[in-house]
């Protein structure tokens, strides 16, 4: 299995451009979510998804739009990109939502710099 | 909303001394993980907590799971350079809501 898959690694983006990172997960899993990580920060949820068909805001979704058409897939688009958005995102899947206390399994992470 | 605090933010260990990340939420939590990220890497998954008062262990590394369920601690014996990373706690604070600690990042001095 290979888990968690994030593309594109490494990003560099134009204030005002739009782009979207890819996720995808092949552990069946229900639950799929987006963090962005800032020094000194910490993780900071931006959606999450707990089917298909279904997603919700986080803590910072300002700025991202999210979508769930398959169980598989999890993308997340930066509308128009500014430079406060330069960060390392994180996609997430875990098991079954509603059975407390599921591991969460990352991906390898997208650097993105917006200038 | 749900906070979870982590002390300190950063850490420089010699090597073989031991190190302790203390983590504490805003509110109740059902249960706690604990996760580590290598520089440059992404967050792993180390352990869950569930119980109040419950303590576990993997090797050098103590868990320990408040009795209000409000707070947790890890402690690593004996620090390696092998343990040099970022520490996260993530709480669950309701159904699928986890919200992690700002972490606890650990140099170690060879």
């Amino acid at each position: 299995n290979a888990g968690v898959t994030q593309t594109p690694k490494f990003q560099v983006l134009k204030t005002g451009q739009s782009m979207t990172l890819q996720c995808a997960q092949d552990m069946n899993h229900e639950y799929m979510s987006w963090y962005r990580q800032d020094p000194g920060m910490g993780l900071r949820l931006i959606h999450y998804s707990v089917g298909a068909g279904i997603t919700d805001q986080g803590e910072v979704p300002n700025g991202y739009n999210v979508s769930r058409s398959t169980t598989e897939d999890f993308p997340l688009r930066l509308l128009s990109a500014a430079p406060s958005q330069t960060s390392v995102y994180f996609c997430a899947s875990s098991p079954d939502p509603g059975n407390s206390g599921n591991t969460i399994y990352f991906g390898e992470g997208s650097w993105l710099t917006v200038v | 909303g749900q906070q979870v605090m982590q002390i300190p933010q950063y850490q420089h260990v010699q090597e073989g001394e031991d190190f302790t990340t203390y983590c504490n939420s805003s509110t109740t939590l059902s249960n706690i993980q604990w996760y580590k990220q290598r520089p440059g890497g992404h967050p792993v998954f180390l352990i869950q907590l569930v119980k109040s008062g419950e303590v576990k262990k993997q090797k050098r590394l103590t868990f320990q799971f408040g009795e209000a369920k409000k707070n947790s601690s890890l402690h690593i014996t004996a620090t390696q350079t092998t343990d040099v990373g970022t520490y996260f706690c993530a709480g669950e604070g309701g159904y699928q809501k986890v919200t992690f600690g700002t972490g606890t990042k650990l140099q170690v001095i060879p």
